[in-house]
């Protein structure tokens, strides 16, 4: 119950293309979704974040879709860059408690 | 940047000693969040530390401990390291009003031989 599964495992987008990753949750006390980039050699970066109170959050070429009642939520990258290029990890956590649960990551390529 | 320092940058221990790893959390951060990032994998939640005092702990025995000073840095322990223990450890910090928005170090690398 305390998993995220997230997929793909890896992603290969074209250049201009969009990437989409998807992310499974069990646990409905979860009320907080982020996204996390990583480059190699680097902690993770918080990307973009939602909570289940809205359906849709958008930060510049990055959104959130959130589906409450399939549990699922993902993350749409437009206009993919080749520095997009990095791994993808969604997470979860519930009432503020601060203990986030992480999915597999998601090792995402953008082609020139 | 994130604010966020840990140190060293990496470590290589043998089976059986013993490790301190350290961090220093963002200004205005008063708790701090320990993970364990093994290879191609996500990180694992391993304890929180807020007022000096373990705040949740995960799936992790007591041979991983911590601490946190009063200006909210923190150090993680290891004792008696196993050959699974090498990874990369990751803390991030977080205000008290919200634990959840954490930002992250760049980790210390810790490899046990």
């Amino acid at each position: 119950q305390q998993q995220v599964k997230q997929s793909p495992q890896s992603l290969i987008v074209q250049k201009g293309g969009i990437s989409i990753i998807n992310c499974a949750y069990e646990n409905t006390a979860f009320d907080y979704f982020p996204w996390y980039q990583q480059f190699p050699g680097k902690g993770p970066a918080l990307l973009i974040a939602i909570r289940p109170d809205v359906s849709e959050k958008k930060e510049g070429r990055f959104t959130i879709s959130f589906n409450k009642s399939a549990k699922q939520f993902s993350l749409h990258i437009m206009d993919s860059q080749p520095g997009d290029s990095a791994t993808y990890f969604c997470a979860a956590s519930a009432q503020l408690g601060g203990k986030l649960i992480f999915g597999q990551g998601t090792e995402l390529s953008v082609k020139p | 940047e994130t604010g966020v320092t840990q140190s060293p940058t990496h470590l290589i221990k043998t089976r059986g000693q013993q490790v301190t790893l350290r961090c220093s959390s963002q200004s205005g951060h008063n708790t701090v969040s320990w993970y364990q990032q093994a290879l191609g994998q996500g990180p694992q939640f391993i304890f929180q530390y807020y007022r000096e005092e373990e705040n949740g702990r995960g799936n992790f025995p007591p041979r991983f401990s911590g601490l946190q000073f009063p200006n909210y840095s923190s150090e993680l322990n290891v004792n008696a390291l196993e050959l699974d223990d090498s990874a990369l450890y990751l803390c991030a910090s977080s205000r008290v009003g919200d634990k959840n928005i954490q930002y992250f170090g760049a980790g210390t690398r810790l490899s046990v031989l």
